[in-house]
């Protein structure tokens, strides 16, 4: 079986540009959460998505939104990027929201 | 929100020995606590996790136990092997939340 695919895995941007990120769930998987890992540092929650629908949104500013698609795939925006930005995006899906199964990650540099 | 706390931040042991990790977590609504393992540029994975109706669970060479009345719990893991060495996460989600808030990993280091 597949596990979670996240996509591109390294993107390099400069200030002020915007991102898209993409993650292809585990199949039959309806959730999917995207997480912020800065080195050293445990992953903060960025979203969770459960059937297309928004089910939870971090302390994160509005230059960041998601969706889910139909196929229960997901995208993650970044936009007017800031060199704080740069972290490891990782993208996790599950069954309901619990036991949450990670991708590789798109390391995203903002220089 | 939630704050989850690691202790401690590194652990070196001696291959053979046993490591356990502690956390510690302020919100009492919690009731789902996992373990995440990752190794240097690779994705955390799941090592094991434990709901807030049980007091301990084992996998093989590792555990973990849960103690709700002191908002703690600790990750064991024995017979330490060169490969456990990696950075440990754990996580806690509350009632009705859907987001794990995780701590800032142990990094645990097995000397052969």
């Amino acid at each position: 079986d597949a596990g979670v695919t996240q996509s591109p895995t390294h993107l390099i941007k400069t200030r002020g540009q915007q991102v898209t990120l993409r993650c292809s769930p585990i199949s039959g998987h309806k959730s999917v959460s995207w997480y912020q890992q800065v080195l050293g540092q445990g992953p903060q929650f960025i979203f969770q998505y459960y059937e297309k629908e928004e089910r939870g949104r971090g302390n994160f500013p509005d230059r960041f939104s998601a969706r889910q698609f139909p196929n229960y795939s997901s995208e993650l925006n970044v936009n007017a990027l800031l060199l704080g930005d740069s972290a490891l995006y990782l993208c996790a899906s599950s069954l309901r929201g619990e036991k949450l199964f990670f991708g590789s990650g798109t390391q995203l540099s903002v220089l | 929100g939630e704050n989850v706390e690691q202790h401690p931040s590194t652990l070196s042991v001696q291959e053979g020995d046993s490591a356990v990790i502690k956390c510690t977590y302020s919100d009492s609504a919690s009731n789902y606590f996992p373990w995440y393992k990752q190794e240097l540029g690779k994705r955390p994975q799941l090592i094991i996790d434990i709901r807030s109706n049980v007091g301990e669970k084992k996998d093989q060479r590792i555990a973990v136990t849960l103690n709700k009345t002191a908002k703690h719990f600790s990750l064991h893991i024995t017979e330490t092997q060169p490969e456990d060495s990696a950075v440990y996460f754990c996580a806690s989600l509350g009632d009705g939340n859907n987001r794990l808030a995780f701590g800032k990993g142990n990094q645990v280091v097995v000397i052969p």
